[in-house]
């Protein structure tokens, strides 16, 4: 059950577009369309931002979107707001009924 | 609505029972979760129970220490957790699953080991 890789910190302008990235092995990520997204304000609990890899929950909005190649799978974030920082972590099923989460990316709007 | 309770001080190798009250959805409809975070590190998935309490799964670290339950009649999940260890210490959130995401989270409640 190792974590899945993400980078430690992104950074943009607003009104940029940035990219998260997120890298397992062959049992989560590249195996099952169940990768979710988060978002995590200091001193609040994460927020669901993406859930089976592209699917948005009703009131995020449209800036953030998911997608996945292979292992590999991406959050984008475009037209980045100040109210984007925030902490971004990724998490997949994994075979045998297990969870993951990456480590986190720390998003700064520059 | 989530929230959690039970978290505390507690020493080493003792027992805590974390709960979790649930409110404003059929509680017994979702499968449910706990993730734990130390103190300014990431997310971490701890196990998860389905809906009706047959079956659970956990992280490696939890299993044989930690037991995830529920009493669906008093919409209520639980983590008990025996010989705790220092590095238990975290917030542990309750989370309901949504399709493979966790859509409802619960403030989290600070578990601190330390004698």
């Amino acid at each position: 059950q190792s974590a899945l890789t993400q980078p430690p910190s992104a950074s943009g302008s607003p009104g940029q577009s940035v990219t998260i990235s997120c890298t397992g092995g062959g049992a989560d990520v590249a195996s099952y369309d169940f990768v979710s997204w988060y978002q995590q304000r200091p001193g609040e609990a994460p927020k669901l931002i993406i859930y089976e890899v592209i699917k948005r929950p009703s009131g995020v909005p449209a800036r953030f979107s998911g997608s996945k190649s292979g292992g590999t799978a991406s959050l984008t974030v475009s037209g980045l707001q100040a109210e984007d920082e925030a902490d971004y972590y990724c998490a997949s099923f994994v075979a045998g009924d297990y969870w993951v989460f990456g480590g986190g990316t720390t998003l700064t709007v520059l | 609505q989530l929230l959690e309770s039970g978290g505390g001080l507690v020493q080493p190798g003792e027992s805590l029972r974390l709960s979790c009250a649930a409110s404003g959805f059929t509680f017994s409809h979702h499968w449910m979760y706990w993730v734990r975070q130390a103190p300014g590190k990431g997310l971490v998935w701890v196990a998860r129970l389905n809906n009706d309490g047959s079956s659970t799964t956990y992280a490696d670290f939890a299993r044989g220490r930690f037991t995830i339950s529920r009493d669906n009649s008093k919409n209520t999940l639980y983590l008990q957790m025996n010989s705790v260890r220092a590095e238990d210490s975290a917030v542990y959130f309750c989370a309901r699953d949504m399709a493979h995401g966790l859509d409802v989270w619960g403030q989290g409640t600070t578990v601190t080991v330390s004698s």
